[in-house]
């Protein structure tokens, strides 16, 4: 298995501002992707987080908004841009581990946009 | 992916077993069935998959039909603590690449 750090936890963030988001997992993984949970629905992949190069997004999320890096096997960052109070969200970061398929999750960002 | 179906919500008491189905009907043949859960203000927690033999472990048992079409997982003695949502997922497993693509899940609510 494989455990997932997240920072922040929770942030209250002002209109118009950009927070980034923290990921580090304890091991060494092949994939990172971020997703996000809306309140009340379902989780929604936003991007694959790819080491070195960009990341590959999903239809509906452009880098402009969401940018992401992956400098090295074990971390990664999703910065929320100019955000406005539709982006309240628990922000998701999962990896999976160089030994295996599954796919596991941090706790979590929720970020509230006031 | 294939997509999956399942019951919006279920209801199971304390001790008894919480039986969770699902449908994937259009599975292929090198998907797997993945089970997630989701407490609230939690992440997501693996707890089990399978192709298309039975499995256990420690959190639960999943039993996939002969012609894959669908599945059950079973808690066998059902805490309060297992109240969660309950994701089904299908998923083809190749380099390790392929995310998950969630759908609305069950919600389990465990009652004394």
């Amino acid at each position: 298995s494989a455990v997932i750090s997240q920072k922040p936890s929770r942030d209250i963030c002002q209109r118009g501002t950009s927070l980034t988001i923290q990921c580090q997992v304890d091991s060494q993984v092949t994939m990172m992707f971020w997703y996000r949970q809306q309140p009340g629905q379902s989780l929604t992949l936003i991007a694959t987080a790819n080491q070195g190069s960009e990341a590959t997004y999903e239809s509906g999320f452009v880098i402009d908004k969401f940018p992401i890096s992956r400098p090295n096997l074990t971390f990664s960052t999703l910065t929320v841009s100019n955000m406005s109070p539709e982006d309240s969200s628990i922000y998701l970061c999962s990896a999976t581990p160089n030994s295996g398929n599954t796919i596991y999750f941090g706790e979590g960002s929720w970020l509230t946009v006031v | 992916d294939a997509k999956t179906t399942q019951p919006t919500s279920m209801d199971c008491a304390e001790g008894r077993a919480a039986n969770l189905p699902c449908n994937h009907s259009t599975i292929s043949g090198n998907e797997y069935v993945y089970w997630y859960r989701q407490i609230h203000s939690q992440g997501p927690q693996y707890i089990i998959h399978g192709l298309k033999n039975n499995e256990t472990n420690e959190m639960a048992s999943l039993i996939i039909t002969e012609d894959r079409k669908s599945s059950t997982l079973i808690l066998p003695h059902a805490t309060l603590r297992d109240t969660a949502v309950y994701y089904c997922i299908v998923r083809v497993l190749h380099n390790a690449g392929n995310m998950l693509t969630f759908g609305g899940g069950t919600r389990l609510m465990v009652k004394p």
